[in-house]
């Protein structure tokens, strides 16, 4: 089964400056898809980005950007730029190429982001 | 913007009653998922359903739990007889097609068993 593990359960960063945060998972499938997921106070969760295992290249998107490392299977992600907005839950996940219709997400224990003014 | 709704926001039961807790997924999505989320834990999958039947369950997912869509837009999850480990918060998520089958998740609902 796989699993993710982000080893950091809180993180704090000043507003305008840039924070990463880090994800490592473990699987012995070749292709698969990992996301990064927000979850702020109001508790919603909200993709944050996105990566195909089998694309090199890292995804960004606006001030969010990773490190996805496969070898090393560690999907880290950095926020530029650092808002007051971003303060949130953070949490990594996994997903299979899929299995005929399931394409159950695993997420990590996520990590708290506090960004101060 | 589509978005998948919950209701309601937050249920209170007591020990060994039923419940259900409701979502209304993004109309054009075909993948339906519960996950829950213990405070202070990760979040957990739960169910996804596909095409009217359950296509994976997790362990946590036994006999007391049932998912049904029952009129073409609603997806429910009932739990027959809960418990006090049952409090948590629910997520419903809906995905549609294509390679990343992205799943929208809902804002939850927060069940708490007295």
């Amino acid at each position: 089964a796989q699993t993710v593990t982000q080893s950091q359960p809180e993180m704090s960063v000043q507003e305008a400056e840039t924070v990463t945060l880090s994800c490592t998972y473990d699987t012995s499938e070749s292709d698969y898809y990992l996301f990064w997921y927000k979850q702020p106070p109001s508790r919603q969760m909200i993709l944050v980005i996105r990566q195909e295992a089998y694309k090199q290249q890292n995804a960004t998107e606006n001030r969010f950007s990773v490190n996805f490392q496969k070898a090393a299977k560690s999907f880290s992600l950095k926020i530029s730029d650092s808002q007051l907005g971003d303060a949130a839950m953070y949490f990594c996940a996994y997903r299979s190429p899929g299995r005929g219709s399931n394409y159950k997400l695993t997420f990590g224990k996520g990590t708290l982001l506090t960004v101060n003014p | 913007e589509p978005e998948v709704t919950q209701t309601p926001s937050h249920q209170v039961t007591q020990m060994g009653q039923e419940v259900i807790l409701r979502c209304v997924p993004i109309s054009n999505h075909l993948y339906f998922y519960w996950y829950r989320q213990i405070l202070g834990q990760k979040v957990e999958f739960l169910v996804s359903f596909y095409n009217n039947e359950i296509s994976e369950k997790s362990e946590i997912f036994d006999d007391q739990f049932s998912v049904e869509r029952p009129d073409g837009s609603n997806f429910t999850l009932k739990i027959r007889s809960t418990k006090l480990e049952d409090s948590a918060m629910y997520f419903c998520a809906s995905a549609g097609t294509g390679a990343y089958n992205e799943q929208f998740f809902g804002p939850g609902t927060r069940l708490t068993v007295l």
